[in-house]
Parts: structure tokens; C-alpha cells; sequence
């Protein structure tokens, strides 16, 4: 079957970093994708990264390991608007986008 | 230009009723997904359109539910004689080609509550 595992919460200090991991098995990859959903919002785009290694992007950073099914999205220097769920999402061999269940990150001043 | 809508924002219904909720994808975008959301939880695939026509309907919980999308652009999810378990946010969302890298934009979603 097909399985992304990322953990249920998180809590963090504002100013601080956070690593949100990811780990998948999926049937075939084509890309992995990172999510932002407000809570009662819908999900936004953050990162998609379909070779290994880091994407920088501001304060957000996503790293990829395919060959250890293993993502991470890294957040510097938090705010409390980054309060939010962080949904992992990849791409399978049917183009098919299967989702994590999420990760509820809780910011704290 | 304007991202996607979805209509009714809100929809409670009685149980054993029929429902059907619109989403209009962004224009242009070929590839427009159904996903739905129960409270804390993560997202369901449903099925996704690519122009017209379904290639992946394996996501529909049941055959009461049914979905179309006509002209390449404007797709309907109708749920007959719903129940309590439907109960959800309905999220639909569009993207220039199904698949990677295109990002999926998704519109404010439609909470159906069955009563």
C-alpha cells in the first residue's frame, strides 16, 4: 500500500527553527510536495522538490532523500502566523498526489 | 486573474437528501481535482478530471456519489441521498497539467453537514 508519515503536532518558540519530517512508500515517485493550511483555509503551495537535495525559499527550506523516501521542511527565524498544518504530499507513478495526514504545528511566543 | 471559487460555501442538508457542489478552476488549467476533509484530518482523494473526462475515479467513497466537468472547465460533485458520515469540507482544486511539478491551487471549500 501506499503510506506518508509525518507527525500528528509540533510545538516551537517564535524566533526559533523547525524540522517537520516526512517519510513515504509510495508506488513510484514523481515528486514530493509541501503544503501550508490555516486552520478553516485551504492548503497553499510551498515547496515541490523531485531531486534530491535542499530548496531554499526565504524562510522555508525543503529537503529531499529519494532513495531514503525521507523529506524534511525546515522553518527559520518562526512567526506565529506559521501556526498552521503542514501537509506532505507525493506524486506517484500515476501521477496520482497521495497526502500525509498533516502536521499541526503549534508556534509559541 | 481570479483563483478558484466553489459554491455554496455552506450546505446543510437533511439526510437521505441529494446535494451538488460547483467548483470553477482557474482558467486555462486543464487538470482539476475533488478532495474532502474531515475535521482534523487529512485530505481524501475523490477523483480528478483531466479536461472532461475521469481517468482516476477510484477516491469516490460509493457510487451515491458522482461527479462531472463539462466544457474543460466548471465540474460538479452531486451526492445522493446523503449521509451523516459525509459530513465534511469539500475542497476542489485545478492546476495547469495534472501532475507534477504543477502546483494545485484549491478554492475555500464547501462544509456540507448532513443532519
Amino acid at each position: 500500500g501506499q503510506n506518508i508519515d509525518q507527525p500528528t503536532e509540533m510545538t516551537a518558540t517564535e524566533g526559533a527553527i523547525v524540522q517537520i519530517n516526512c517519510t513515504y512508500q509510495t508506488s513510484g515517485f514523481n515528486g514530493l510536495f509541501w503544503y501550508q493550511q490555516h486552520a478553516g483555509e485551504a492548503p497553499t503551495f510551498l515547496s515541490y522538490n523531485v531531486l534530491d537535495g535542499l530548496e531554499e525559499k526565504g524562510r522555508f527550506s525543503s529537503f529531499l532523500s529519494r532513495s531514503k523516501g525521507y523529506s524534511y521542511l525546515l522553518l527559520k527565524e518562526l512567526q506565529m502566523k506559521d501556526s498552521a498544518s503542514y501537509l506532505c504530499a507525493v506524486l506517484d507513478s500515476n501521477y496520482q498526489l497521495i497526502w500525509g495526514a498533516g502536521t499541526k504545528l503549534i508556534i509559541k511566543p | 486573474g481570479a483563483g478558484v471559487s466553489q459554491s455554496p460555501s455552506n450546505k446543510v442538508t437533511e439526510k437521505g437528501k441529494d446535494v451538488e457542489l460547483r467548483c470553477d478552476p482557474i482558467s486555462g488549467h486543464t487538470a482539476l481535482y475533488w478532495y474532502r476533509q474531515s475535521l482534523g484530518q487529512g485530505l481524501e482523494f475523490l477523483i480528478y478530471f483531466q479536461g472532461n473526462s475521469a481517468p482516476d475515479k477510484s477516491g469516490l467513497p460509493s457510487d451515491r456519489f458522482s461527479a462531472e466537468r463539462t466544457g474543460g472547465s466548471v465540474s460538479t460533485l452531486t451526492i445522493q441521498r446523503t449521509q451523516q458520515e459525509d459530513s465534511a469540507v469539500y475542497l476542489c482544486a485545478s492546476s495547469l497539467e495534472p501532475g507534477g511539478p504543477y502546483e494545485q491551487y484549491f478554492g475555500p471549500g464547501t462544509r456540507l453537514t448532513v443532519t
